[in-house]
């Protein structure tokens, strides 16, 4: 049973563009969270999926989007980059259940030049 | 605003020894989650073991246990029998049980734990 993965493992961009960072949930799981961690910090919450819909999100600019599709898998667009986004950008899966426990892919390093 | 603040950046330990890492959180919640999760240098969070606030007795995953002080609003993670392996960033971390807090964690900065041979 595979986990939660992520692609790209690495990436190098610069200022001003366009990133997109992809995620598969583990099976069976329906819900898509996505964090980002910079150096040095715990993850911060960007947004969660659910039924691909935008169910919560953090206090993330309109720069940051996303997407669920049907298959649950889901996208994190980042526009206009700043050396500021330069993180691990985290993906996380889960099931509705009281625990909602959320198992964490291994990540994606962005790099903003 | 849900808070979570780890107060010690770095702690090491001797193998075989026992650490204990803090946690302190703020809430206005009577009802909530509280994790410890595990990142090695692979990057990849694991979970290591959760609370739930409403039940008082502590929880405890083998080696794994935690001192959960719900009036003092600390949750504290005991390792015992310290392993190399056990050597990674240690996130705590709060999870409301209702409403938009449900959604998400909210993760303290974290403690680098050192395992000495």
């Amino acid at each position: 049973d595979a986990g939660v993965t992520q692609s790209p493992t690495h990436l190098i961009k610069t200022r001003g563009q366009q990133v997109t960072l992809r995620c598969s949930p583990k099976s069976g799981h329906d819900t898509v969270s996505w964090y980002q961690q910079a150096l040095g910090q715990g993850p911060q919450f960007i947004f969660q999926y659910y039924e691909e819909e935008e169910r919560q999100r953090g206090n993330f600019p309109d720069r940051f989007s996303g997407h669920q599709f049907p298959n649950y898998s889901s996208e994190l667009n980042v526009n206009a980059l700043l050396l500021g986004d330069s993180a691990l950008y985290l993906c996380a899966s889960s099931i509705p259940s009281s625990y909602n426990e959320q198992f964490f892919g291994p990540g994606t390093r962005l790099t903003v030049l | 605003a849900q808070t979570v603040t780890q107060s010690q950046p770095e702690m090491s330990v001797l193998e075989a020894e026992t650490v204990t890492l803090s946690c302190t959180y703020d809430t206005s919640e009577s009802d909530y989650y509280l994790f410890w999760y595990k990142q090695p240098p692979s990057r990849q969070m694991i979970l290591v073991i959760r609370q739930e606030a409403y039940k008082q007795q502590n929880a405890t995953e083998n080696r794994f246990s935690v001192n959960f002080q719900k009036a003092a609003k600390s949750f504290s993670l005991k390792i015992s029998d310290s392993q190399l392996g056990d050597a990674a960033m240690y996130f705590c971390a709060y999870r409301g049980i209702t409403g938009a807090g449900s959604y998400q964690l909210t993760f303290g900065k974290g403690t680098k734990l050192s395992v000495i041979p």
